[in-house]
C-alpha cells in the first residue's frame, strides 16, 4: 500500500498571503488528522477529519481551515499568513477507529517570509 | 499548559545497551498512549501503544510501561541500535465518546545510539 502523500514538500510565502496544503491518506483510511510541529511548541494537533466531516479540532485561530473530499483526500488552509505559522505540517490517517493507529506523511514544510 | 512531559530532550547510550526514554502526563483522563520514532525528514512512524488497562506492553525491542498512579509511562528498547537514532515522541489521548483521535504529543527525545 502505498503511504500518505503531502504536497507540496516545500513553500515558501509571505506574510499576508494565503496556502493551501494537500493530503491523501492511505486507501480505505477514512479518518485525516493534521498537526503542526514547531521547535518550540512541538507538535500540536489542529483538527481531523472523518467521511467529510471535522470530528475533533485543536486550539487554533479561525484563520486555520480544512476540509476533506469525498475520496478522503483532505486540504488545509491557513489564510492571512503570520511570520509564527512557519512549521512542518503534518497529516496523518487512520481508519477511523479510536484505537486505530495514525501513518503520518513526510509533512509539507512552511516557510512565511 | 504541557499535558505530556519529556523532560529529557537528549538521550545517549551505547550499541547493545538499554535505553529508557520518560514520559510524564497531567491528563488523568488520557486512556491511550503511544510512542512514536521519527528521522529527519520523516514524518513520525508509530513504535507502540499501550492502552490503561495494561501496565506493559511488548513488541521485540520495544517494551512500554505505564504507570497509571503516577501518571508516567516509559518506553525500554533492549538492546539498543545504531539505527535506533531518532527523536522518540510520547503521545496520549482520550476517548471522547466518538469525536477521538486527538493526539497530545511530548516535545520528543533525541537518542542517540554510539557504535
Amino acid at each position: 500500500k502505498a503511504g500518505v502523500t503531502q504536497t507540496p514538500r516545500y513553500l515558501i510565502k509571505t506574510r499576508g498571503q494565503q496556502v493551501t496544503l494537500s493530503c491523501s491518506p492511505i486507501s480505505g483510511h477514512r479518518s485525516v488528522s493534521w498537526y503542526q510541529q514547531t521547535p518550540g511548541q512541538g507538535l500540536q494537533f489542529l483538527f481531523e477529519y472523518f467521511s467529510e466531516t471535522q470530528r475533533n479540532k485543536g486550539n487554533f485561530p479561525g484563520r486555520f481551515s480544512g476540509r476533506q473530499f469525498s475520496n478522503s483526500r483532505s486540504e488545509m488552509n491557513v489564510s492571512t499568513l503570520e511570520l509564527g505559522d512557519s512549521a512542518l505540517y503534518l497529516c496523518a490517517s487512520s481508519p477511523g477507529s479510536y484505537t486505530d493507529t495514525q501513518y503520518f506523511g513526510p509533512g509539507t514544510r512552511l516557510t512565511v517570509l | 499548559d504541557q499535558q505530556v512531559k519529556q523532560n529529557s530532550p537528549s538521550l545517549s547510550v551505547q550499541e547493545g545497551r538499554i535505553s529508557i526514554l520518560n514520559c510524564d502526563y497531567t491528563n488523568s483522563m488520557f486512556d491511550y498512549f503511544l510512542w512514536y520514532k521519527k528521522y529527519p525528514a520523516e514524518g513520525p512512524t508509530f513504535l507502540i501503544s499501550i492502552s490503561s488497562i495494561k501496565d506493559k506492553n511488548e513488541d521485540g525491542r520495544f517494551t512500554v510501561f505505564l504507570n497509571k498512579s503516577a501518571k508516567h509511562l516509559s518506553l525500554h528498547i533492549v538492546p539498543s541500535q545504531p539505527g535506533d537514532s531518532a527523536v522518540y515522541f510520547c503521545a496520549a489521548s482520550e476517548d471522547s465518546g466518538g469525536s477521538n483521535y486527538k493526539l497530545t504529543f511530548g516535545k520528543g527525545t533525541l537518542l542517540t545510539v554510539n557504535p
